[in-house]
């Protein structure tokens, strides 16, 4: 099947930082990507989706100047938490697709800011 | 806007017995994909099982079959012979076909499946 990686797995940072979040797709490419956050026993809960050349679409709530998403080839999007403040601490997770049926997700990246 | 609807958030089932995990969804659309999701404790996202809903027969994948209900919007997930590795947070999904939003999935809120030895 699709492989998809996040890099890094887990990565602490301290607040006010930045830190980036790279999704690739090993063996596909994946015209739509996707990424999530998901708190402690909760569902995931889409940020935001990105296509490969334009800008990506915000979920309502989401900060689009605080989460900076960019997808720059058909193989890798990332997201940047900017000036990270304890409160982004969460567990993100990136999927890719190259149609509607097929939904590729990462393992997920779990960010603690302190 | 679809919205998916677990209502079982804890489930548990003896090993080699069968579970069914329930899932309602509401839409006004007639064609749009449905999944089951299994989240282990690695946190890795493991499609299950996926159906189409102008494909009247329900799919199956090995001990995992669906019961689906297109008139009554239900979509439940029957796991057989349950074994220790189907332990795990079980996501309902729905996604459009076509139009704006159609790769986007919709998820439930889980249900944690415990398998008892």
């Amino acid at each position: 099947g699709a492989v998809v990686s996040q890099h890094p797995s887990w990565v602490i940072c301290k607040s006010g930082t930045s830190v980036k979040i790279e999704c690739r797709s090993l063996d596909f490419q994946a015209t739509t990507m996707f990424w999530y956050r998901q708190f402690p026993k909760q569902s995931l809960m889409l940020m935001a989706t990105s296509n490969e050349g334009s800008k990506a679409t915000y979920e309502q709530g989401v900060e689009k100047d605080k989460f900076l998403i960019n997808h720059a080839s058909l193989t890798l999007s990332t997201l940047t938490v900017t000036s990270a403040h304890p409160e982004d601490s969460s567990f993100y997770i990136c999927s890719a697709s190259s149609s509607p049926h097929e939904q590729y997700f990462g393992p997920g990246t779990r960010l603690t800011v302190t | 806007a679809q919205t998916v609807t677990q209502s079982q958030p804890e489930m548990s089932v003896q090993e080699a017995e069968t579970v069914t995990l329930s899932c309602t969804y509401d839409t006004s659309e007639s064609d749009y994909y449905l999944f089951w999701y299994k989240q282990p404790p690695s946190r890795q996202m493991i499609l299950v099982i996926r159906q189409e809903a102008y494909k009247q027969q329900n799919a199956t994948e090995n001990r995992f079959s669906v019961n689906f209900q297109k008139a009554a919007k239900s979509f439940s997930l029957k796991i057989s012979d349950s074994q220790l590795g189907d332990a795990a947070m079980y996501f309902c999904a729905y996604s459009l076909v076509s139009g704006a939003g159609s790769y986007q999935l919709t998820f439930g809120k889980g249900t944690k499946l415990s398998v008892i030895p």
